[in-house]
């Protein structure tokens, strides 16, 4: 079956630095990948998307790569800061109908 | 950017009652609207898709009698939680997505608790 993993429940980093959270997904093959931010008690706010023949994605101080090869999507966040502390879902999709990952909890110390 | 919004954001009810919620584009039409679950520190869950003049699909497992959809125009979805029971107690979220976009947008969500 379809499995998406993000690589863990919740990250901490110091303010200033880059947050490199991963999204790994096996016996899929998406059209293309979104990132999404929640906050607690909130519906999704959509960041990036990248469609599989792309590489990369940038705006802003957010970036996001995809390989098919390794089935990964990587999503940065440079020079974090404590307003990006929230949960960040990555979530497939083929057609229209999305798989989303569980989210990684990310909080930046300031 | 596209909006959607939910109505009610929180709503609290007794056991057996049945609860609406709204979901509505705001300044897009939306074809497809999509329903989903979440459970604390969980991640979304599909429950079904609602196409608009037409019946919903739902995933497996949901069943339909018991969260009805309906997709009466281009810019409302609603679900409605019938005989609603405390293990129905969730966040509901809605999205939806226009033609020929590649991007659902999320509802701000619906706390169900169910006493």
């Amino acid at each position: 079956s379809q499995k998406i993993e993000q690589n863990s429940e919740a990250l901490n980093i110091q303010e200033g630095k880059t947050a490199t959270l991963t999204c790994n997904y096996t016996n899929y093959s998406p059209a293309y990948l979104q990132w999404y931010r929640q906050d607690p008690g909130r519906g999704p706010v959509f960041l990036l998307l990248i469609r599989e023949n792309e590489k990369e994605k940038r705006k802003e101080r957010l970036k996001v790569t995809f390989d098919t090869t390794l089935k990964q999507s990587l999503f940065h966040i440079t020079a974090s800061q404590p307003a990006d502390s929230a949960t960040y879902l990555c979530a497939l999709s083929g057609t229209y109908k999305y798989i989303f990952g569980t989210g990684t909890r990310l909080k930046v110390l300031a | 950017g596209a909006v959607v919004s939910q109505h009610p954001s929180r709503v609290i009810c007794k056991s057996g009652t049945s609860v609406k919620i709204e979901c509505r584009s705001l300044d897009f039409q939306a074809t497809t609207m999509f329903w989903y679950r979440q459970f604390p520190k969980k991640s979304l869950m599909l429950m079904a898709t609602s196409n608009e003049g037409s019946k919903a699909t739902y995933e497996q497992g949901v069943e339909k009698d018991k969260f009805l959809i309906n997709h009466a125009s281009l810019t409302l979805s609603t679900l409605t939680v019938t005989s609603a029971h405390p293990e129905d107690s969730s966040f509901y979220i809605c999205s939806a997505g226009g033609t020929g976009t590649d991007t659902q947008y999320f509802g701000p969500g619906t706390r169900l608790t169910v006493l």
